[in-house]
């Protein structure tokens, strides 16, 4: 098993709607939780980080569920420049400071 | 911002011939890693750094060295490239809060 699995898609979805991607990790004693975007032949950038409790920012919701671990970000009213790859991130517990990225999943966002 | 630069961009190598990658990081950052990315895959850990003079083996390492002879500096050396190191190589850097900066890749084709 992956450390670190996601759906790879793609999702093909029209302007406004409401798409979620959920992500798998494997060590239950993982600590934190990110969400990355990755445009097509560019470097990753940090979309934002994954709280406990959850945490939003603007049409972006990222969840923790840390009893199944798994972790989730759900897009709301979709814009054509949504589309991306969206990378499923978790910081190695050990203390390496080593972090595990998914393989990412694909979004197309269509007029 | 400079923030995270890697060197060269592009590259082109003959099995068998060596190069090095150079990162540079201006954010005086501690904790610096080299990735490589391949199609449908995620980022993969080839080596990282905890601090100065130190060096770690990632997920990948065979057929890689690396050197942290200056904090902002973080050398990926091939000695002897093969095909099989064809990809996108990403160096990162963190201050151990978990968001990693990215530099904006270098493409290395060995044919």
């Amino acid at each position: 098993r992956k450390e670190v699995e996601q759906d790879p898609g793609p999702f093909n979805v029209p302007e406004g709607a409401t798409v979620a991607f959920n992500c798998t990790y494997s060590n239950s004693a993982s600590q934190s939780f990110f969400w990355y975007r990755q445009d097509c032949r560019k470097e990753p950038k940090l979309l934002m980080s994954v709280y406990s409790s959850g945490n939003e920012d603007g049409r972006f919701t990222a969840q923790l569920n840390r009893a199944s671990q798994y972790i989730s970000l759900l897009i709301r009213d979709s814009k054509l420049s949504d589309s991306a790859t969206y990378l499923c991130v978790v910081k190695d517990p050990t203390g390496g400071f080593k972090t595990i990225f998914g393989a990412g999943t694909r979004l197309f966002v269509k007029a | 911002n400079a923030g995270v630069t890697q060197t060269p961009k592009f590259r082109v190598l003959k099995t068998g011939q060596s190069m090095t990658l150079l990162c540079a990081q201006d954010m005086n950052h501690e904790y610096m890693y080299w990735y490589r990315q391949d199609p449908g895959m995620g980022l993969r850990l080839i080596h990282y750094s905890v601090g100065e003079g130190t060096t770690a083996k990632g997920e990948v390492p065979d057929g890689y060295n690396v050197s942290r002879l200056k904090k902002q500096n973080f050398l990926l050396g091939l000695e002897s490239a093969a095909p099989s190191q064809t990809s996108v190589y990403f160096c990162a850097s963190t201050e151990n809060t978990g968001e990693l900066f990215f530099g904006e890749g270098s493409r290395l084709t060995v044919l």
